[in-house]
């Protein structure tokens, strides 16, 4: 199989705070994995791709400074949005990426919920 | 200008009603098309990857076509637990190696 996992599920939190969310592909070594953010009835959008032990690549319009990415280990990514704000607010996933063919499909977690009051 | 687009926004069948989904894409050097199912609250679930024109895909009763501007994605008679909305999304050489862009989803509603 190729099972990623998300951790929380769902979180809210006051504007100003920070949030952690952990994604982990538990039967499979992930070098790449990838975040992703998705408003209601929109797709999902890439916000940045994650490589083990290397800094991420951010996609365009996304700061790096709010939305800390660490890739620390085959099996981890974490993503933190820091000093969150309203506008923050939406369905975060993560996905991974089996081995280290570019071909590769990606496997979803099961995304988390920001809510930010 | 969207570089994948899916139609329709949403579709709605009776159980046993076969029909099809569409994702058309107008990025040049496709180096994969692939579909994904997304329940609501949840993470998108791969299902087909598709490489060259001409290639088919099976899994249940979901077949995958890919041609050199589309997809279809062709459900033969469909039932309630397929209701879901279905993405596709493309690979292609001009975007990051792994990058996927997806396209807006086809919402399907399967009424028993």
């Amino acid at each position: 199989g190729a099972v990623v996992s998300q951790h929380p599920s769902w979180v809210i939190c006051k504007s100003g705070t920070s949030v952690k969310i952990e994604c982990r592909s538990l039967d499979f070594q992930a070098t790449t994995m990838f975040w992703y953010r998705q408003f209601p009835k929109q797709s999902l959008m890439l916000m940045a791709t994650s490589n083990e032990g290397s800094k991420a690549t951010y996609e365009q319009g996304v700061e790096k400074d709010k939305f800390l990415i660490n890739h620390a280990s085959l099996t981890l990514s974490t993503l933190t949005v820091t000093s969150a704000h309203p506008e923050d607010s939406s369905f975060y996933i993560c996905s991974a990426s089996k081995g280290g063919l570019v071909y590769n499909e990606q496997f979803f977690g099961p995304g988390t919920r920001l809510t930010v009051l | 200008e969207d570089q994948v687009t899916q139609s329709p926004e949403a579709l709605r069948l009776q159980e046993g009603e076969s029909s099809s989904l569409n994702c058309s894409y107008t990025v040049s050097g496709l180096r994969g098309l692939f579909w994904y199912r997304q329940d609501p609250g949840k993470g998108p679930e791969f299902l087909f990857t598709l490489y060259s024109a001409g290639e088919e895909k099976e899994k249940e009763r979901l077949k995958a076509t890919l041609t050199k501007k589309e997809s279809f994605l062709h459900i033969t008679a469909p039932k309630p637990e397929d209701s879901a909305t279905y993405l596709c999304a493309v690979r292609y050489s001009g975007a990051g190696s792994y990058q996927l862009t997806f396209g807006k989803g086809t919402k399907l509603s399967v009424i028993p």
